[in-house]
């Protein structure tokens, strides 16, 4: 089963705007990590932050985490029409099992 | 640019056929990892290989097979293909053992007519 479940499916928002995209999950872990994907483009990663940690920046981009309610959100400020893409997050477990779970992502698009 | 490299980045074949999709991981790195991504099942993963060894496995169909080499290059074996295996396949690359950053590959899209 999917780890990670993104929020909302989809979003559309003006140049310029916020764009807040969330992830929920089931099971402890280390860390949880985002990943941007253009159209028909390899991930790329773009942030983690590690289960100890309450928020993170990198830029334009800002990650909360939340463990005790299993959920994080990845705040994109100022948009730009480039960041239209696909947003997953991943949940990273370490131990015997140790992998990186992705969620089914979120289409983003900035219009211009 | 990731420092991933597949190849090859286009494959059309037809149902019934076997292809090989290859993967170099970045330099330094011992684990890869395969994906596959279509518009239905999303972005799912079949296979790791950690230094050599198989390491995790996911949602890989018998027909799918995959093996990393001593100088960690990697290959994804997809035999008795069908139309629904028609999809993006990707390859990601980390450090070590699963849980830390990937770098992807920028895909083999295969084409099953």
């Amino acid at each position: 089963s999917q780890q990670g479940e993104e929020d909302p499916q989809a979003l559309s928002i003006q140049e310029g705007e916020n764009a807040t995209m969330n992830c929920s999950y089931k099971t402890s872990i280390n860390n949880l990590q985002w990943y941007r994907q253009n159209s028909g483009r390899g991930l790329v990663h773009l942030i983690l932050i590690r289960s100890n940690e309450r928020e993170k920046h990198s830029g334009r981009l800002r990650v909360t985490l939340d463990t005790s309610k299993k959920s994080s959100s990845l705040l994109i400020t100022a948009s730009r029409a480039a960041d239209t893409a696909s947003y997953f997050c991943a949940t990273g477990r370490t131990g015997a099992n140790s992998k990186l779970t992705f969620g089914k992502g979120i289409t983003l698009s900035v219009r211009p | 640019d990731s420092g991933v490299t597949q190849t090859p980045k286009h494959l059309i074949t037809a149902t019934g056929q076997r292809v090989t999709l290859r993967c170099s991981p970045r330099s330094g790195d011992l684990s890869v990892y395969w994906y596959q991504q279509s518009l239905d099942q999303g972005l799912q993963f079949l296979i790791q290989y950690y230094n050599g060894e198989e390491r995790a496995k996911g949602n890989i169909l018998e027909r799918f097979s995959a093996q990393q080499f001593p100088d960690l290059h990697s290959e994804l074996n997809l035999s008795s293909l069908e139309l629904g295996d028609s999809a993006l396949y990707f390859c990601a690359s980390s450090a070590q053992t699963g849980w830390e950053t990937q770098y992807f590959g920028p895909g083999t899209r295969l084409l099953v007519l």
